[in-house]
């Protein structure tokens, strides 16, 4: 199976300031023949399911603030929250479906400074 | 637009089996051709991919629940099931049911979430 870690386990950020989350692929998740990293980000609020943020490591889901953005190839990927705003606490997952079984990170959980 | 509503019961006890369905409304199971796939999540724990089937019947399990597992789709009643046998406290988990709009993909769209807790 493909092991996903997200560093750190858990960040704080001030309101209006930058965040960003790591996470790393134990094994290439990128498809060489259409180019295309086979890797999502999700937010999950407390009490509530996850919600896709983030598909093809760097592509939005409509309706997902841009203030939201995704980056990395590979085995290396970043989410970005460029404006943090109150609605945005929360655990984030990454999510591999390069390979079954599907993979997800153990999450990273975002507060407020 | 396309919903998910699960159901099922929240108490299960320890060797016996974990039933769960899931509702699609907003769209036929059997046009769509998507992929319709369960989740869990332990307690104040991460996401683990249970399974996921095709509305053709195709399935394709986790390796490590497979000797347990059964998914089906029934499309009279637009839905689809999750079936897991011979439960133990670690399979106490909140389950969630999701689609994919191809095996290898992202879930779109996630039901509510059930929580089974698997206790005598």
């Amino acid at each position: 199976d493909i092991v996903m870690t997200q560093s750190p386990d858990s960040l704080a950020v001030s309101l209006g300031e930058r965040a960003a989350i790591n996470c790393k692929s134990s094994q290439n998740v990128l498809y060489g023949p259409n180019n295309k990293n086979y890797f999502a980000w999700y937010q999950q609020r407390p009490g509530q399911p996850p919600k896709l943020l983030i598909y093809w490591a760097s592509t939005r889901e409509s309706g997902v603030p841009d203030r939201f953005s995704g980056s990395g190839s590979g085995t290396d990927f970043t989410l970005t929250i460029s404006s943090l705003q109150a609605e945005d606490v929360a655990i984030y997952y990454c999510h591999q479906y390069y390979s079954i079984p599907g993979t997800f990170g153990q999450g990273t959980r975002l507060e407020i400074k | 637009q396309l919903q998910l509503q699960q159901s099922g019961r929240g108490l299960v006890k320890p060797s016996e089996t974990l039933s769960l369905s899931c509702i699609v409304s907003g769209d036929s199971i059997y046009n769509s051709a998507y992929y319709w796939g369960w989740i869990r999540q332990p307690p104040g724990k991460g996401l683990e991919w249970i399974g996921s089937i095709f509305y053709s019947g195709s399935t394709y399990y986790s390796p490590s629940l497979k000797s347990r597992l059964t998914i089906s789709v029934d499309t009279s009643k637009n839905q689809f099931s999750l079936r897991l046998s011979s439960v133990t406290a670690a399979d106490t988990a909140m389950y969630f049911c999701a689609m994919q709009q191809q095996l290898y993909d992202a879930f779109d769209i996630w039901g509510q979430g059930t929580m089974v807790t698997v206790s005598s």
